[in-house]
């Protein structure tokens, strides 16, 4: 079965660079374009990135994606209060044939 | 822009069938623009898509919840619709719906609707 992993909690203090980490297999991540999500507690998901490293309108140039063989990082510049969320990483799963989600990671700002 | 908004019932019994509406604004479901999706978030979990429809009908599904799940079309009322057979407990969730740009690779969800809570439970 596959999956997609990541840490389940990373931390930064205001100002700083944080990368949050995907990794994957051949059967998504590795053959297939990567999205991240941004959720706010008590709220649904935002796309923050799709296409490995595209932003949608609106989206912070401080939020970045890239992809490099069956892994993926979303990094985070200049670190501010307002991006302590939960991030999701995404992508197509050719053996569930549909998309798969990362299990999440809790960013907290210290 | 597309706007989502889920409706159905916020507690259902053990083996009975979860049913949850997603009506649709702002765009017509019958324009082929967009790919429907249902996922859901238990309570402190992740996400989990459980399938999703197109115009034409055709639906994939998460082969974890195959066996129990429909989902399906409205076009007169804008409404896509979730059908989820003989569930437990572990079935307690928010459920959202979503939509993926048909034209866009790699089935990013650009819109969400807010989420249903439905709580299984006798």
């Amino acid at each position: 079965q596959s999956v997609m992993t990541q840490p389940p909690s990373a931390s930064g203090t205001p100002g700083q660079r944080v990368t949050i980490s995907c990794s994957g297999s051949s059967s998504n991540i590795g053959s297939k374009t990567v999205n991240w999500y941004q959720q706010f507690p008590g709220t649904a998901p935002k796309l923050l990135i799709h296409s490995n490293d595209q932003r949608p309108s609106g989206v912070p140039d401080r939020f970045s994606g890239s992809k490099s063989g069956t892994s993926a990082s979303l990094a985070i510049s200049g670190l501010q209060s307002e991006d302590e969320a939960d991030y999701y990483c995404s992508a197509w799963d050719d053996n569930m044939n549909g998309p798969m989600f990362g299990g999440g990671t809790k960013l907290t700002v210290l | 822009q597309v706007r989502l908004q889920e409706s159905g019932p916020v507690l259902v019994k053990p083996s009975q069938t979860l049913s949850l509406t997603c009506t649709v604004s702002g765009g017509s479901i019958s324009s082929g623009d967009y790919y429907w999706s249902w996922i859901r978030q238990p309570a402190g979990k992740g996400l989990e898509w459980l399938g999703r429809i197109y115009i034409t009908g055709n639906t994939k599904y998460n082969p974890s919840v195959k066996s129990r799940v429909t989902i399906s079309m409205d076009t007169s009322k804008n409404q896509v619709s979730l059908k989820l057979s003989s569930v437990t407990a572990a079935d307690t969730a928010v459920y959202y719906c979503a939509a993926t740009d048909y034209y866009v690779s790699g089935s990013p969800f650009d819109y969400w609707g807010q989420g249903n809570l439905v709580t299984v439970s006798s």
